[in-house]
């Protein structure tokens, strides 16, 4: 199983849609959980760190699965410049640094 | 504050050619990171640095040193460069290395 795992999509939905990714990591051990979001050709950003309980940040829900070892991303109300690809980050097994998943495109249409 | 800033924005090298790409944070971050993003492949980490004084390897160090400058620097370099390190380097800070990471703009590399 790889370390950090994210369906690649695309997901292609129209504006005002709700759209949910999961992403699945290998160690049980890890402690540190995050969302990116990276637009073409720049730098990744920090959507949104990931707790146990579950965080909003407005149109954004990130929930945290320990025990199935996942965490997910939920969108809604889709905007067109929410299109991105949305990495999933989790820290190593050692605590030492964090390890990327490949990210899930997400494209909004009018 | 500039956050995290990388020079060259580009750069174009011959092989066997040397660089070094320069990173730069004003958060006083105690970690710093190093990563390169080749298409279909996500972040892979080269080189990260703890804290000052420390560095150590990552998933793909090899063709690469650097060095902690100091707590706000840390430089990449290449000593020969060859086409498979044709790629996208971004530079980062934390905190702590468990802490969310914040990356400068890239430096987009090409060896030919």
């Amino acid at each position: 199983r790889k370390e950090v795992e994210q369906d690649p999509g695309p997901f292609n939905v129209p504006e005002g849609a709700t759209v949910a990714f999961n992403c699945t990591y290998s160690n049980s051990a890890s402690q540190s959980f995050f969302w990116y979001r990276q637009d073409c050709r720049k730098e990744p950003k920090l959507l949104m760190s990931v707790y146990s309980s579950g965080n909003e940040d407005g149109r954004f829900t990130a929930q945290l699965n320990r025990a199935s070892q996942y965490i997910s991303l939920l969108i809604r109300d889709s905007k067109l410049s929410d299109s991105a690809t949305y990495l999933c980050v989790v820290s190593n097994q050692a605590g030492t640094a964090l390890i990327f998943g490949k990210g899930t495109t997400l494209s909004v249409s009018s | 504050n500039a956050g995290v800033t990388q020079t060259p924005k580009f750069q174009v090298l011959k092989t066997g050619q040397s660089m070094t790409l320069q990173c730069a944070q004003d958060m006083n971050h105690n970690s710093m990171y190093w990563y390169r993003q080749d298409p279909g492949m996500g972040l892979r980490l080269i080189y990260y640095s703890a804290s000052e004084g420390t560095t150590d390897k990552g998933e793909v160090p090899n063709g690469y040193n650097v060095s902690r400058l100091n707590k706000r620097e840390f430089s990449l370099r290449l000593e020969s460069a060859a086409p498979s390190q044709t790629s996208v380097y971004f530079c980062a800070s934390s905190e702590g290395y468990r802490d969310e990471q914040y990356f400068g703009p890239g430096t987009r590399l090409t060896v030919t």
